[in-house]
């Protein structure tokens, strides 16, 4: 199993669709879990932590199945400005400590149309 | 305003030069990181540095040299022994490293291209 595996997309769905997002990762030991969104050809910008017990936050819903190791992202009535790329993030062994740093999954590109 | 810089937005590099990025924060950070990304791929992560005068390879530290001389500054030199460069090159900060995994927070990236 890759380190941090997303489905590839693209996701093409109209405005105010419910788009789910999903990622695996394959260190059980892992702690950290996060959602980023890129834009074309900018930097990626923290959407959401992922806890445990899951979270919400406005039309993004974050979940985690530790036993599993699943992370899931759902976006309701999504926007034209949900286009993006969404990249699962997950720390890992290499490095920065007993934490390890943060491993980058490849992203999946979402376009919401009119 | 708070926050990660990085310059130039373009740079080119020709045959045999080292080039160096620019990556300056002002959020009083510890942690700095640089990132390669390439097209439909992750980001691969190239140094990265806990505290002042001390920095770790990552996973594709080959051919790349950093310094960090001062906590606001983590400078990265492309050298020519990097033979494939062309590349988005991202800078990222977070607030501590031991004992935690913190978010990253990051600059808006260079786009380096070979001449």
């Amino acid at each position: 199993r890759k380190e941090v595996e997303q489905d590839p997309g693209p996701f093409n769905v109209p405005e105010g669709a419910t788009v789910a997002f999903n990622c695996t990762y394959s260190n059980s030991a892992s702690q950290s879990f996060f959602w980023y969104r890129q834009d074309c050809r900018k930097e990626p910008k923290l959407l959401m932590s992922v806890y445990s017990s899951g979270n919400e936050d406005g039309r993004f819903t974050a979940q985690l199945n530790r036993a599993s190791q699943y992370i899931s992202l759902l976006i309701r009535d999504s926007k034209l400005s949900d286009s993006a790329t969404y990249l699962c993030v997950v720390n890992g062994k290499r490095g920065g400590g007993s934490q390890g740093n943060l491993i980058f999954g490849k992203g999946t590109k979402l376009s919401v149309k009119p | 305003d708070g926050g990660i810089t990085q310059s130039p937005k373009y740079l080119f590099r020709k045959e045999g030069q080292n080039v160096t990025l620019s990556c300056e924060q002002n959020l009083n950070h510890d942690a700095m990181y640089w990132y390669r990304q390439d097209p439909g791929q992750g980001l691969r992560l190239i140094y990265y540095s806990q505290i002042v005068n001390d920095f770790q390879k990552g996973d594709i530290a080959e051919g790349y040299s950093v310094s960090r001389e001062k906590k606001e500054s983590f400078p990265l030199t492309v050298t020519s022994a990097q033979k494939n460069p062309t590349a988005f090159y991202l800078c990222a900060s977070s607030p501590r490293l031991r004992g935690s995994v913190e978010t990253q927070y990051f600059g808006p990236g260079t786009r380096l291209l070979v001449l």
